[in-house]
């Protein structure tokens, strides 16, 4: 069966530090991904889009890595900050179809 | 740029009301429209894909006579929930999408519905 697995519902990291979240998947094969973070209440707001022909992404502080083999990307954000703390999803596409994952929850403590 | 507004933010109402929730793109023109439901702490689901002037198509499980969905024009889509029922409470939240398939989507800040 499709499945897209963030890795798990939950990460608090202290703040200073780099967040990695992954985002792994099974039976898809997207021709891009795209990250977005949920604030409580809010609708999803998009942060980076790579292609399958991509391996690498930045924006700032963030940074996305897309391995077609591995089935997996992973989503960092250097210097995290509390301002940080959000639910990110990531979201698989192709042609007119994409799929979310169901979110991390990431917590930056001060 | 690329606002879109969801109305309402929030609504409360008895069994068998139908309510009608409106996604606007502010500053673009939307080509496609999505409409999903999201339930505490997981994962968006989508409902169904709209294009301006066609009917929407929807997700398998999704009952069209129960959601119906208009895209009138390249700036307004409605979800119309009709005889509401409890089970039917959830966060809607709607998207757009101006071009191609891989832009991203735009999303509104949903709207909770509660069904008393």
């Amino acid at each position: 069966s499709q499945k897209i697995e963030q890795n798990s519902e939950a990460l608090n990291i202290q703040e200073g530090k780099t967040a990695t979240l992954t985002c792994n998947y099974t039976n898809y094969s997207p021709a891009y991904l795209q990250w977005y973070r949920q604030d409580p209440g809010r609708g999803p707001v998009f942060l980076l889009l790579i292609r399958e022909n991509e391996k690498e992404k930045r924006k700032e502080r963030l940074k996305v890595t897309f391995d077609t083999t591995l089935k997996q990307s992973l989503f960092h954000i250097t210097a995290s900050q509390p301002a940080d703390s959000a639910t990110y999803l990531c979201a698989l596409g192709w042609l007119n179809d994409m799929r979310f994952g169901a979110g991390t929850r990431l917590t930056v403590k001060p | 740029g690329a606002v879109v507004s969801q109305h309402p933010s929030w609504v409360i109402c008895k069994s068998g009301t139908s309510v009608k929730i409106e996604c606007r793109s502010l500053d673009f023109q939307a080509t496609t429209m999505f409409w999903y439901r999201q339930f505490p702490k997981q994962s968006l689901m989508l409902m169904a894909t709209s294009n301006e002037g066609s009917k929407a198509t929807y997700e398998q499980g999704v009952e069209k006579d129960k959601f119906l969905i208009n895209h009138a024009s390249l700036t307004l889509s409605t979800l119309t929930v009709t005889s509401a029922h409890p089970e039917d409470s959830s966060f809607y939240i709607c998207s757009a999408r101006n071009g191609v398939s891989n832009q991203p989507q735009h999303f509104g800040d949903g709207t909770r519905l509660s069904i008393l």
